[in-house]
């Protein structure tokens, strides 16, 4: 199957501070990404959809100055928590799905974000 | 009312026991549907896709009823190893955007 890899898979860090968190298609092309996030006991929820070379299109309630997202190439998108809050807390997932396959969606081992 | 419903379990069988869990989705416009499994502090899995016709994959059965909304998940002679949550998800806006249910946890004990 397609591998997905994240970094770092866990971070800890202060308030106020900005983290990056990379996701990447290992052996495939992935036209376009999607970053989750998963609180605990609670479903994972999307929070946009990265398309290579254009603007993230976010779901409802998640603020896009906060949460940049870059897809700069079909093997990478990048998700940017700035100025991060405790209630920022989560497990955050990325998918990536694969030109030819519509519906497939293969994800990321996730990245365990922890705010002080 | 959630877009996806599951009840959140935990459901505690004992080994070699056949579970069922159900789920039921509010978007008559839904396209795709799949169960997931994840384990604890994990990624999600793809466990199997859901058709009308019904599918089965070894000890796992899945089913569909469009006219309900309602999506079946059956496991049969369960082992230890099936613990884990299992999410229902459906899809729509062409197949791009993946709903999660919150997921049925599943505990199987010796």
């Amino acid at each position: 199957g397609a591998v997905v890899s994240q970094h770092p898979s866990r971070v800890i860090c202060k308030s106020g501070t900005s983290v990056k968190i990379e996701c990447r298609s290992l052996d495939f092309q992935a036209t376009t990404m999607f970053w989750y996030r998963q609180f605990p006991k609670q479903s994972l929820m999307l929070m946009a959809t990265s398309n290579e070379g254009s603007k993230a299109t976010y779901e409802q309630g998640v603020e896009k100055d906060k949460f940049l997202i870059n897809h700069a190439s079909l093997t990478l998108s990048t998700l940017t928590v700035t100025s991060a809050h405790p209630e920022d807390s989560s497990f955050y997932i990325c998918s990536a799905r694969r030109a030819s396959i519509v519906n497939e969606q293969f994800f990321g081992p996730g990245t365990r974000l922890t705010v002080l | 009312r959630k877009e996806v419903e599951q009840d959140p379990g935990p459901f505690n069988v004992p080994e070699g026991a056949t579970v069922a869990f159900n789920c039921t989705y509010s978007n008559s416009a839904s396209q795709s549907f799949f169960w997931y499994r994840q384990d604890c502090r994990k990624e999600p899995k793809l466990l199997m896709s859901v058709y009308s016709s019904g599918n089965e994959d070894g000890r796992f059965t899945a089913q569909l009823n469009r006219a309900s909304q309602y999506i079946s998940l059956l496991i049969r002679d369960s082992k230890l190893s099936d613990s884990a949550t299992y999410l229902c998800v459906v899809t729509t806006g062409g197949g791009n955007k993946l709903t999660f249910g919150t997921g049925t946890q599943l505990k199987v004990e010796l």
